[in-house]
């Protein structure tokens, strides 16, 4: 069956802009979550959407946000970008909860110049 | 504040190597520890722990956690240059109902043939 499918791969962007992140499940799996990955932080938790709802949230400012669709989709947004928020992006999924069945996505590498 | 720290950083060994890879933790809620290889992007699940004293085993990788002292480790025997890799160890902790994965900081393994 599919993987987790992150798009776009790469992306740069401009300070000020913002940007949206898609990720699409394992058929099937019902719990996304997100991850930032960068060299000095590692992976920290961003959010977890379950059912379209957010059920979990990391300590992030108001700048990231995320939701859900009905097909398990989901999407993270970053507003007003900052240099800081240049990182890899990864989403997980699955089936019910955060366990041994999540499987990661490649990630989206966003730059921020 | 839930913490992962996980050591050394990074390691630098030659094929046949036997390492061990540490992780220690301080959380409230604990659920349970997981590890992961991550080559590229996309992390890679390993084990799952959630008892003390009992090893998980796969093939040359084994990894034990001991509940009491709040840490776990992982042993790559005969290691191959194909271990080369970072490996992230994440602890499970409940919030708010939900769960999320804290991540440590990631050793990075290197195997020189």
């Amino acid at each position: 069956k599919a993987g987790v499918t992150q798009t776009p791969r790469y992306l740069i962007k401009t300070r000020g802009q913002q940007v949206t992140l898609s990720c699409s499940p394992i058929s099937g799996h019902r719990s996304v979550s997100w991850y930032q990955q960068t060299p000095g932080q590692g992976l920290q938790f961003l959010f977890e959407y379950f059912s379209e709802t957010q059920r979990n949230k990391g300590n992030f400012p108001g700048r990231f946000s995320g939701r859900q669709f009905s097909n398990s989709r989901s999407e993270m947004n970053v507003s007003t970008l900052e240099l800081g928020d240049s990182a890899l992006y990864l989403c997980a999924s699955s089936f019910l909860r955060i366990d041994t069945e999540a499987f990661f996505g490649q990630g989206t590498r966003l730059t921020v110049v | 504040e839930d913490k992962v720290v996980q050591s050394p950083l990074s390691l630098v060994v030659h094929e046949g190597d036997t390492v061990t890879l540490n992780c220690s933790y301080e959380v409230t809620n604990f659920r349970s520890l997981l590890w992961y290889k991550q080559e590229k992007k996309a992390p890679t699940f390993l084990f799952m722990l959630t008892s003390s004293g009992i090893e998980k085993k796969s093939g040359r990788l084994s990894s034990i956690l001991d509940k009491k002292e709040l840490f776990s480790i992982l042993n790559i025997t005969a290691t191959q240059t194909g271990d080369s890799a970072v490996y992230l160890c994440a602890v499970e902790v409940s919030q708010g109902g939900s769960e999320k994965l804290v991540f440590g900081k990631g050793t990075k393994l290197t195997v020189n043939p």
